[in-house]
């Protein structure tokens, strides 16, 4: 099945510094999305991005298809920004979303 | 519009009792996944319903069931508990009507076997 890599699996950063993640697959695919996932367990959506760039306020994804990776851009990190970061990718219109292990994300004041 | 929806949110059982969980996607929605997290296999999909029918079906024992009714609300019963089905029971909708397959997640049930 589809492969999922996400790096690094870890990340401390001082508040106000700007952070890239990285997310790795390993076949083409009809979804790629970025989540977040709050203290409380819940998965807030960040992006749909199978292809091309999008910017949210301090966030933005580029996901360069041909060469199966995206990246995630935290500009000015903010202790809320703390949690867990997952890509995760489906290989056609009809198959579930796999996962990566994610990236964990500390942010400190 | 409301987000999706599970109930309960916390949950304690017994080993070897049984468990009903219960997923209302947004509104409009007629496919539902449900995923298990735990913190040694991370995020596993477990299965999915699009208009009352399983459409996918993950790695796991036939304990793990599922349905889907006439108003996209979803259930899943786990049997048999083991003490290695603690974990956060994820449940996400997506709308294939809108052409995007983006999947949005309900706050999970996060269930304890002792």
């Amino acid at each position: 099945g589809i492969q999922v890599e996400q790096s690094p699996p870890d990340l401390i950063l001082q508040e106000g510094a700007n952070s890239t993640l990285r997310c790795n697959f390993s076949d083409s695919v009809n979804n790629l999305q970025w989540f977040h996932q709050n203290p409380w367990g819940q998965l807030i959506n960040l992006f749909y991005i199978p292809s091309g760039t999008k910017q949210n306020g301090r966030l933005s994804a580029t996901t360069v298809a041909t060469e199966r990776y995206s990246l995630l851009y935290i500009s000015s990190s903010q202790t809320t920004d703390s949690g867990v970061y997952f890509c995760a990718v489906e290989l056609t219109g009809n198959t579930p979303l796999v996962f990566g292990k994610g990236t964990r994300l500390s942010v400190i004041a | 519009k409301a987000g999706v929806t599970q109930t309960p949110r916390y949950l304690i059982k017994t080993r070897g009792q049984q468990v009903t969980l219960s997923c209302s996607p947004i509104s409009g929605h007629r496919s539902v996944s449900w995923y298990q997290q735990t913190p040694g296999q991370g995020l596993q999909f477990l299965f999915e319903y699009f208009s009352e029918t399983q459409r996918n079906k993950g790695n796991f024992p036939g304990r793990f069931s599922g349905r889907q009714f006439s108003n996209s609300r979803s259930e899943m019963n786990v049997s048999t508990l083991e003490l290695g089905d603690s974990a956060l029971y994820l449940c996400a909708s997506s709308s294939w009507t809108s052409g995007s397959p983006e999947q949005y997640f309900g706050p999970g049930t996060r269930l304890t076997v002792t």
